[in-house]
């Protein structure tokens, strides 16, 4: 069973742009949440999308965003990138809507602001 | 709200060594469930084991063992007779049954010297 992936895994963009990550879930898996990384702040929970609805948002500002496809598969926008959103994006899958579920993490995305 | 700490930021063993890692939790609900993952230097966050409030057997899987006391919130892992390829960060998480996002601690860095 092929695991999750995501593209691009490394994105150098520049203050003010916008950027889209994607994910692709592990097949069967309905639930997809993202997390930044950070070396100060650690895994920060985003959001996470069950069957193409976001389930929950964590305390991030209104230019992350996300949608999930019928497929499962899953983007995540952020707008107006800022030198602080520079960190290692992952995203991971479960197989249902995040509680008892343990979920399967992708190798995640470096994005670089300059 | 729920809270996970990891007071250990860094722990470095020789080889052959065992080694506990701790995990504190806070949680109001009584039900809830918790995680372990580890983040080895290519970065990809694995999980490892779950564990529901209702269950405090310990477990043993090898050399990775976990010790669950909800007396004093506490979900320790310990690895026995450590090896170079358990150097990695190790995440302990919580998901509370109010809650749809996973917590996850600040990880312990684990280096085990050959």
């Amino acid at each position: 069973k092929a695991g999750v992936t995501q593209t691009p895994r490394y994105l150098i963009k520049t203050r003010g742009q916008q950027v889209t990550l994607s994910c692709s879930p592990i097949s069967g898996h309905r639930s997809v949440s993202w997390y930044q990384q950070t070396p100060g702040q650690g895994l920060q929970f985003l959001f996470e999308y069950f069957s193409e609805t976001q389930r929950n948002k964590g305390n991030f500002p209104g230019r992350f965003s996300g949608r999930q496809f019928s497929n499962s598969r899953s983007e995540m926008n952020v707008s107006t990138l800022e030198l602080g959103d520079s960190a290692l994006y992952l995203c991971a899958s479960s197989l249902r809507s995040l509680g008892s579920y343990e979920q399967y993490f992708g190798p995640g995305t470096r994005l670089t602001v300059t | 709200a729920q809270k996970v700490t990891q007071a250990q930021t860094e722990i470095s063993v020789v080889e052959k060594e065992d080694v506990t890692l701790d995990c504190v939790y806070e949680t109001r609900d009584t039900t809830y469930y918790l995680f372990w993952y580890k983040q080895p230097p290519s970065g990809e966050l694995v999980f490892l084991i779950r564990r529901n409030s209702f269950d405090e057997q310990n477990e043993i899987s090898g050399r990775y063992s976990w010790n669950f006391q909800k007396s004093t919130s506490s979900f320790n892992f310990t690895i026995t007779a450590s090896q170079v390829v358990d150097s990695a960060v190790y995440f302990c998480a919580l998901n509370s049954g109010g809650y749809q996002k996973v917590t996850f601690g600040t990880g312990t860095k684990l280096q085990v010297i050959p």
